[in-house]
């Protein structure tokens, strides 16, 4: 079935460390997206990328960064500069075809700093 | 400025009565419109969409929506709540031609079902 697969689905780290998350799609979609999720803030934009090798910043890049080599691949890493990184974060992707700014979601990461 | 106002943050209702999700948005250009569902721990699922046509749309599970573009709003109904729609509902508004998908979405309603 097509769809969207992040991992891992729990991830803890340490204060200043590095942390990466896994996003896949088969759906053939042309854009991804990286959404931050915090109890009573809703979806906030971290990155996004229409196509393979571009990317843009959304609303709360500072402290994450991402990469697209590959058209179903949509990495996000959290760096230490972030100073708050503990939430849910949620992977999603969209195409032209399906009607344009429809977004099809991911099961979500929970990240927790300890 | 965008936006998108889900008023009511939590909402309880008995099972069977009937429900009404409000969301009102400011948008400056014609508006795509969208209700999603989140259960806990999950990702968000698509429940209808609107962006022309009869402002009276039906999605999945039994919902729907009506748009009234003089009100800006979108508010999502059901006539018969079940036990199982426990979940969080989030509007979102977006423009109809893809322009980096940038949906907005409003803060979310949690809707819990009483027995």
């Amino acid at each position: 079935d097509g769809g969207i697969t992040q991992s891992p689905k729990y991830l803890f780290r340490k204060e200043g460390q590095n942390v990466t998350l896994s996003c896949e799609q088969n759906l053939n979609h042309d854009a991804m997206y990286w959404y931050r999720q915090d109890p009573g803030q809703g979806l906030r934009l971290i990155y996004y990328s229409q196509i393979v090798n571009d990317f843009q910043k959304g609303d709360i890049a500072e402290g994450y960064s991402v990469s697209r080599e590959k058209k179903e691949s949509f990495p996000l890493t959290v760096t230490s500069a972030q100073k708050n990184p503990t939430a849910f974060y949620l992977c999603a992707s969209s195409s032209p075809g399906t009607g344009g700014t429809e977004l099809f979601f991911g099961e979500g990461s929970r990240l927790t700093v300890l | 400025a965008q936006s998108v106002t889900q008023p009511d943050i939590h909402i309880t209702v008995s099972e069977g009565a009937s429900l009404e999700l409000r969301c009102n948005y400011s948008y400056g250009a014609t508006p795509y419109l969208f209700w999603y569902v989140q259960s806990p721990g999950q990702g968000l699922q698509l429940l209808l969409k609107y962006f022309s046509g009869d402002t009276l749309v039906q999605g999945i599970k039994g919902f729907e929506a009506e748009f009234k573009r003089s009100q800006s709003s979108f508010n999502l109904r059901k006539p018969s709540v079940h036990w199982s729609d426990a979940a969080e509902y989030f509007c979102a508004v977006g423009p109809i031609y893809n322009q980096g998908g940038k949906l907005i979405f409003g803060q979310g309603t949690e809707l819990s079902v009483k027995p």
